[in-house]
């Protein structure tokens, strides 16, 4: 089925740098879905965006719905160890109603 | 208990067992989904249930049978089951099942193992 490119697939940074992730797809999207998943547990939506351009913050993560409505943007900054996990994209494209989805990103924090 | 909870969290069982998942979710919404994560690859849909009506079913094996009681409940029955159905099993519900309005949370998910 149809899947998100997401990248990279995964990190390992020092506690305090400042992270970047990205989605792309193939169609337009209308909505674009944060989600983080620790270990042994379900996605957790961080950020939702619904409108092209439109730049969201939680925290200290800011995600960005981009202009050409085929990618998005995840970014953390000053990160800590508790940032481990998965994070993961998600959207609906044009008249769908089902969500699609990247791998993830696997993002490893060293304290 | 709020959000989404799922029961059990661990499950072994045997090729010939029948077993029910179960799906609770306490945030008012209308739509509940079954969705199947394995390794290596993306979130896969299993069932949409829209105010209790089944308004997907993404080709899944008859083994994997849904049932939606209530807006607020959700089940998935299993039975003779395949070793690669092994994968972690996730519920999740939203506002209702509509075009763009993705906002989708899940549960904890249920890791089931099957020998």
């Amino acid at each position: 089925g149809q899947q998100l490119n997401q990248s990279p697939q995964s990190m390992f940074i020092q506690e305090g740098e400042d992270v970047s992730m990205n989605c792309t797809s193939s169609s337009i999207f209308n909505t674009w879905l944060w989600y983080k998943q620790d270990p042994g547990e379900g996605p957790v939506l961080l950020i939702a965006l619904y409108k092209a351009g439109e730049l969201t913050s939680n925290g200290r993560l800011t995600a960005q719905f981009g202009i050409t409505r085929k990618d998005s943007f995840l970014n953390i900054s000053a990160s800590i160890p508790s940032d481990v996990g998965i994070y993961f994209c998600a959207g609906n494209a044009g008249n769908n109603r089902k969500l699609i989805w990247g791998l993830g990103t696997s993002l490893a924090v060293n304290p | 208990e709020t959000g989404v909870t799922q029961t059990p969290r661990h499950l072994v069982m045997g090729m010939t067992n029948k077993k029910s998942l179960k799906c609770e979710q306490h945030l008012g919404h209308n739509a509940m989904y079954w969705y199947k994560q394995s390794a290596k690859k993306p979130l896969e849909l299993m069932f949409v249930y829209n105010f209790k009506e089944q308004t997907e079913n993404n080709s899944v094996p008859s083994r994997f049978s849904p049932e939606c009681p209530n807006s607020s409940h959700l089940f998935l029955h299993l039975h003779t089951l395949q070793p690669e159905d092994s994968a972690l099993y996730l519920c999740a519900s939203s506002v209702e099942y509509a075009a763009g309005g993705g906002e989708q949370f899940f549960g904890p998910g249920t890791r089931l193992t099957v020998l």
